[in-house]
């Protein structure tokens, strides 16, 4: 089975605390995402990479970034946490883009999440 | 701007209905569209792709369709149970003539059936 184990479900830091969010993935897949997740605004992609040190951002990045530096984990950073980003945070994996004549559906695999709490 | 839109936050319907949820979405060009599961506390969960070329895709209880042309998907569950109650995302590749996926996600349906 496909597993994307992020390190921590729960977390408790205070302002302008520096916080890492670490997720592994053991399938090999090349694409790895960051979302975190709110009432009434659903998934938003903070930041995502398609291959080892390759990243690229999302819809809201500001405030965050990342580090590849193996292909089965990815790291979110928080550089000074503020209480506008408690949240929960979700990890997803997959393998490469869908194309034409492949069989890859594209599905992503996420992680239980780990909910961030800024005080 | 480039938007994606599930027009119903919360959708409530009886036991052995068909459940119908509208994903819609503006300033995209979608090569295929995805719809995921997600249940409390939990990460979503994969359950269909329909590509462009495809009208329609089914997968036991589920259908999907897909109208390019309309840009709208609508995902139904037929014969609906309690226990599809849950969280309905739809998904789609707002990056198609990148060299990375970068997977964008409406907000979500809430599906509650009700006995």
């Amino acid at each position: 089975d496909v597993k994307v184990t992020q390190s921590s479900r729960y977390l408790v830091k205070r302002t302008g605390e520096k916080v890492f969010l670490e997720c592994v993935q053991d399938m090999d897949h090349e694409n790895m995402f960051w979302y975190r997740q709110d009432p009434g605004l659903g998934l938003r992609l903070i930041y995502f990479s398609y291959d080892v040190k390759m990243k690229e951002k999302g819809d809201i990045p500001e405030g965050y970034s990342v580090s590849r530096e193996k292909k089965e984990r990815f790291s979110l950073i928080l550089e000074s946490a503020s209480t506008n980003q408690t949240s929960m945070y979700l990890c997803a994996s997959s393998f490469s883009r869908v194309g034409s004549g492949r069989t890859n559906t594209g599905e992503l695999f996420f992680g239980e999440g780990s909910r961030l709490t800024v005080l | 701007s480039q938007k994606i839109e599930q027009n119903s936050e919360a959708l409530n319907i009886q036991e052995g209905k068909t459940a119908t949820l509208t994903c819609n979405y503006t300033n995209y060009s979608p090569a295929y569209l995805q719809w995921y599961r997600q249940d409390p506390g939990r990460g979503p969960v994969f359950l269909l792709l329909i590509r462009e070329n495809e009208k329609e895709k089914r997968k036991e209880r589920l259908k999907v369709t897909f109208d390019t042309t309309l840009k709208q998907s609508l995902f139904h569950i037929t014969a609906s149970q309690p226990a599809d109650s849950a969280t309905y995302l739809c998904a789609l590749d707002g990056s198609r003539y990148s060299s990375a996926s970068k997977i964008i996600f409406g907000s979500g349906t809430r599906l509650s059936i009700r006995p």
